[in-house]
């Protein structure tokens, strides 16, 4: 069985760019969870996503969104990213409760 | 403001004696904790859980304390292996999946 699978593995931006993760859950997970973890700490919670409905949000600012599609799948967006984003995002997964799976994450630097 | 702190970076361990791991929380509404594992390159793995109604969680080598009183739970790995070297992270959880973690603790077992 596949496990979480995130998309890409690493990738390099500019300040004042874009970014797009991709995230496909566990066959049969309806939800998916993000989280930023900056080098040292731990990981920290963006958003959780529940059939295709935000159920939470981290304290993080509007330039983070995410959504979710009706496979389950995940995008998390960064819009005019500095320097600070740059960090492990990872992506977990779950049945509607209960342990979280998580993927081997994006590593995103920002230039 | 650390909800979860994790004070130890690191621990050094020979292979074959206990590793325990610390964790102190500071709301005494979290009721329920887990420890993740993370290796390079891979995503956290969940390791073992407790709810506040316990005070102990036994899962093979591995067994998680909770003194409610002192906010304080710690972890014991007995025997310790090298294939335990990784970081682990304490984690409560606030809501619907979403976790609050730890800054982590490395461990190091040396054969």
């Amino acid at each position: 069985d596949a496990g979480v699978t995130q998309s890409p593995t690493h990738l390099i931006k500019t300040r004042g760019q874009h970014v797009t993760l991709r995230c496909s859950p566990i066959s049969g997970h309806k939800s998916v969870s993000w989280y930023q973890q900056v080098l040292g700490q731990g990981p920290q919670f963006i958003f959780q996503y529940y059939e295709k409905e935000e159920r939470g949000r981290g304290n993080f600012p509007d330039r983070f969104s995410a959504r979710q599609f009706p496979n389950y799948s995940s995008e998390l967006n960064v819009n005019a990213l500095l320097l600070g984003d740059s960090a492990l995002y990872l992506c977990a997964s779950s049945p509607s409760g209960g342990e979280l799976f998580f993927g081997e994450g994006s590593r995103l630097t920002v230039l | 403001d650390q909800q979860v702190k994790q004070n130890s970076p690191s621990l050094s361990v020979q292979e074959g004696r206990i590793s325990i791991l610390n964790c102190d929380y500071t709301n005494s509404m979290f009721d329920y904790f887990l420890w993740y594992k993370k290796y390079p390159a891979e995503g956290p793995t969940f390791l073992i859980s407790i709810s506040s109604i316990k005070d102990k969680n036994e899962d093979g080598r591995f067994t998680v304390f909770l003194n409610k009183s002192a906010k304080h739970l710690s972890l014991h790995i007995v025997p310790s292996q090298p294939g335990d070297s990784a970081v682990y992270f304490c984690a409560t959880n606030t809501g619907f999946q979403k976790l609050v973690f730890g800054t982590g603790t490395r461990l190091l077992v040396s054969p």
